[in-house]
């Protein structure tokens, strides 16, 4: 799998969106891009996927660039419950039995 | 989407003396499930792939003697620490990946148990 890179840490303010990037230069074609969360004590929760195209779910945003190099996870209305460790891992999909490989994420803190 | 827990949440043992840990898929069926280590202010680690049926695959560093995992069927997993010692107190999580969710919903997700954090004294 591809490796990430991801700043350690980020700050936002409660209600405004956090754009979370992550970089990806040696993506292969095949590779989407994943991001899990974990809060803190607790297992890590998926949250959204792409190949190539912009997704939207109900808890975030995922906006990957053309050249597939890098990409911005977005939490349109960031609350004080979404302080977080967020990972972007970028693998082949349907990979059988290969496990998730974490990387160290962006640790996200939510500032009322 | 599924549910996988864990059995116990948290745990106390003394030194020498053996923790089993419980992995669960509670609403779907998982050949393959993983273990992972998780110390204070680090990342998750890999400790070993557990397949149904048949021996885990450890990683590389993972004592395998130490760690024993048993995958008895699709929807239960055990990871016992044997003769544990303070330095492997950690956070121990589990994960399962749904096929059915690949097959549903193009989606390759792993779900992951809530952990269970292990404290040897």
């Amino acid at each position: 799998d591809a490796k990430t890179t991801q700043p350690p840490s980020m700050d936002c303010a409660e209600g405004r969106a956090a754009n979370l990037p992550c970089n990806h230069s040696t993506i292969s074609g095949n590779e989407y891009v994943y991001w899990y969360r974990q809060i803190h004590s607790q297992g890590p929760q998926y949250i959204i996927h792409g190949l190539k195209n912009n997704e939207t779910n109900e808890m975030a945003s995922l906006i990957i660039t053309e050249d597939r190099k890098s990409s911005t996870l977005i939490l349109p209305h960031a609350t004080l419950r979404d302080t977080a460790v967020y990972y972007c891992i970028v693998r082949v999909a349907n990979s059988g039995n290969t496990p998730l490989v974490f990387g160290k994420g962006t640790r996200l803190s939510v500032i009322a | 989407g599924a549910v996988v827990s864990q059995h116990p949440s948290r745990v106390i043992c003394k030194s020498g003396t053996s923790v089993k840990i419980e992995c669960r898929s509670l609403d779907f069926q998982a050949t393959t499930m993983f273990w992972y280590r998780q110390f204070p202010k680090q990342s998750l680690m890999l400790m070993a792939t557990s397949n149904e049926g048949s021996k885990a695959t450890y990683e590389q560093g993972v004592e395998k003697d130490k760690f024993l995992i048993n995958h008895a069927s699709l929807t239960l997993s055990t990871l016992t620490v044997t003769s544990a010692h303070p330095e492997d107190s950690s956070f121990y999580i589990c994960s399962a990946r749904d096929r059915g969710g690949y097959r549903d919903r193009g989606v390759d997700e792993q779900f992951f148990g809530p952990g269970t954090r292990l404290t040897v004294l």
